[in-house]
């Protein structure tokens, strides 16, 4: 099976911190995509990225960027945490190539659970 | 671009009745479509999904969907919940006509299954 793996389950850091929230898989997938879920709002696209270097703006990418430095790598950024961005965090990756097979999907890690103070 | 409506936000129900929770979605292209589910304090768990074929999808733990083109809807139904069906459900879609397409979803219906 096709894991996506986010390197903390819980994090707690303060105002003004830079953090980095690291997601890797291990299939070769060509695009991740980062997730930002808030009560009664679902699922909101941050960032995605579809190559190595490559990425592309999601609906709420303001106050975060991403680095896409290798295939099964893809880190989150936050510049300059604030408690608005208090949230849980969701990495995902699809493959292109399953497009027309029966497998075709996207695989979500378990969540990164940020708590901004 | 795509988007997802589900157009209720809780859905209470008694233990061994019928549920269904509704999703319409919005798009220019023709998409795929997918339920997903979350239990508290866990990652999302893919329950079905709709790529092509018969518009009747089954899915894990009994729940299945059924996709309707002219009604853009894809709503997901189980003739009878279990309290262990707790969580909240999402629907999502994406473009079928990019392999670079990141889901879109709906903001959740939390079912709550009560003894």
């Amino acid at each position: 099976d096709v894991k996506v793996t986010q390197s903390s389950r819980y994090l707690v850091k303060r105002t003004g911190e830079k953090v980095f929230l690291e997601c890797v898989q291990d299939m070769d997938h060509e695009n991740m995509f980062w997730y930002r879920q808030d009560p009664g709002l679902g699922l909101r696209l941050i960032y995605f990225s579809y190559d190595v270097k490559m990425k592309e703006k999601g609906d709420i990418p303001e106050g975060y960027s991403v680095s896409r430095e290798k295939k099964e790598r893809f880190s989150l950024i936050l510049e300059s945490a604030s408690t608005n961005q208090t949230s849980m965090y969701l990495c995902a990756s699809s493959l292109v190539r399953d497009r027309s097979s029966p497998n075709y999907g996207y695989t979500f890690g378990s969540g990164t659970r940020l708590t901004v103070v | 671009a795509q988007s997802v409506t589900q157009l209720d936000s809780q859905v209470p129900v008694f233990e061994e009745a019928p549920v269904e929770l509704r999703c319409n979605y919005s798009s220019s292209v023709s998409v795929y479509l997918f339920w997903y589910v979350q239990y508290p304090n866990q990652g999302l768990q893919l329950l079905l999904k709709y790529l092509s074929g018969s518009t009747l999808v089954k899915g894990i733990n009994g729940f299945e969907a059924e996709f309707n083109k002219s009604q853009t809807s894809f709503h997901l139904r189980k003739p009878s919940v279990h309290i262990s069906d707790t969580a909240e459900y999402f629907c999502a879609v994406s473009a079928r006509n990019s392999g670079n397409t990141p889901l879109v979803f709906g903001k959740g219906t939390r079912l709550s299954v009560i003894a």
